[in-house]
């Protein structure tokens, strides 16, 4: 298995709502990585796990909450989002944060409203 | 601070041309740098790569870039573009990738 499976590929939801980003990778990478990507923009680092820890977080507002509960396996929940959080968010797996090998999944498309 | 520049934010060029993408970075020791593609509405997909060695790598769909530590560049080039190239080229760096600001190509026939 050589993929990163993001679900759900899209993903509308209200200012109210909570919801959860999910990630997979069966490749044993152990660094894992959440983007956002306006568009028309580069994406743009959020968070990085390595070993199943928190080791960056790019100052991301606390209504973005990421999680790791194992090492395949990332999640990012969504609570009180604004509309301009709306981009498709993108996961990435590698062998290490040296950036051996770096895979994406396909993202998921967010909308606010 | 660690970054990658890409100068050009819109580059157009004839199907069949040449085709020569820039991307610059500033970094104290040999960086890990990346080039990916990235076609509307879909993920990131991977040119090539450069660790070390030979600086000259080669990609898929037939890419190539060569590693300039002297110009600090990393400039990606394609001897004959086809209409199917046409998408946003990202150059990145590692540690925890990160993104130059991207160039959008354009081929006309």
């Amino acid at each position: 298995d050589t993929e990163v499976t993001q679900t759900p590929k899209h993903l509308v939801m209200g200012m109210t709502n909570k919801k959860s980003l999910k990630c997979e990778q069966h490749m044993g990478h152990r660094a894992m990585y959440w983007y956002k990507q306006k568009a028309k923009k580069p994406p743009e680092l959020m968070f990085v796990y390595s070993y199943e820890k928190l080791s960056i977080n790019e100052s991301v507002p606390s209504r973005f909450s990421p999680e790791c509960p194992n090492s395949s396996l990332l999640n990012l929940h969504l609570h009180a989002l604004q509309p301009e959080d709306s981009a498709l968010y993108l996961c990435a797996s590698s062998q290490d944060k040296a950036g051996y090998g770096y895979t994406f999944g396909s993202g998921t498309r967010l909308t606010v409203v | 601070a660690q970054s990658v520049t890409q100068p050009d934010i819109h580059i157009t060029v004839s199907e069949g041309a040449s085709l020569e993408l820039r991307c610059n970075y500033s970094y104290g020791a040999t960086p890990y740098l990346f080039w990916y593609v990235q076609s509307p509405g879909q993920g990131l997909q991977l040119l090539l790569k450069y660790f070390s060695g030979d600086t000259l790598v080669q990609g898929i769909k037939g890419f190539e870039a060569e590693f300039k530590r002297s110009q600090s560049s990393f400039n990606l080039r394609k001897p004959s573009v086809h209409w199917s190239d046409a998408a946003e080229y990202f150059c990145a760096r590692a540690n925890n990738l990160f993104f130059g600001t991207g160039t959008r190509l354009t081929v006309i026939p």
